[in-house]
């Protein structure tokens, strides 16, 4: 089956920091990954669409400047928190969707949860 | 109105229970139809996927969509305690994806 392999898991950083979370594709070529923002008991919020090669497409309401999503090659894409303030405390999960698939299959990485003191 | 609605639960149920999970909907131009299950802490996995109208089963998941009532379930028969996880829908229609809020369920033994 498709493999998404996020990192990493958990982090905990000082406020103002910058934090990096990878999302990479094991098994199989990326068109398109998604970033998505979950707070305790609620569901997943979209935060940006990334297609290799290409600028992310931001939601309404997420700070682009904040948020910085590169998608460099077909099995990665990178999430960057910047000046991290505790607000910013949360689970981030990232989604692919294989190259050649159908609409909607999506695989999900295992998450990251961000901690921000 | 919200374009997805789940109930969120919770819900406990028996084991060896019928359990019906269920989002309503309200673009029409969707066209994918998806169920995921996510463990506390980790992320979705995706558990059925159906496109437009109809039913699919796989085990003891059976999805059904009702394009006409834009009404979508997930049903589990004979409920498992390692079913106990949140439920989440996902639609989509090549260009948006929404995900409804998740129905948190309990099995217990």
């Amino acid at each position: 089956g498709a493999v998404v392999s996020q990192h990493p898991s958990r982090v905990i950083c000082k406020s103002g920091t910058s934090v990096k979370i990878e999302c990479r594709s094991l098994d199989f070529q990326a068109t398109t990954m998604f970033w998505y923002r979950q707070f305790p008991k609620q569901s997943l919020m979209l935060m940006a669409t990334s297609n290799e090669g290409s600028k992310a497409t931001y939601e309404q309401g997420v700070e682009k400047d904040k948020f910085l999503i590169n998608h460099a090659s077909l099995t990665l894409s990178t999430l960057t928190v910047t000046s991290a303030h505790p607000e910013d405390s949360s689970f981030y999960i990232c989604s692919a969707s294989r190259k050649g698939q159908g609409s909607g299959e999506l695989f999900f990485g295992e998450g990251s949860r961000l901690t921000v003191l | 109105q919200k374009e997805v609605e789940q109930d969120p639960g919770p819900l406990s149920v028996p084991e060896g229970a019928i359990v019906s999970l269920n989002c309503t909907y309200s673009n029409s131009a969707f066209q994918y139809f998806m169920w995921y299950r996510q463990y506390s802490r980790k992320g979705p996995e995706l558990l059925m996927y159906t496109y437009s109208s109809g039913n699919k089963e796989d085990g003891r998941f059976t999805a059904q969509v009702d394009k006409s009532s834009k009404y979508i379930s997930l049903f589990i028969r004979d409920s498992q305690p390692s079913d106990s996880a949140t439920y989440l829908c996902a639609m989509h229609n090549n260009n948006d994806m929404r995900f409804g809020a998740g129905t948190r369920l309990t099995v217990k033994p």
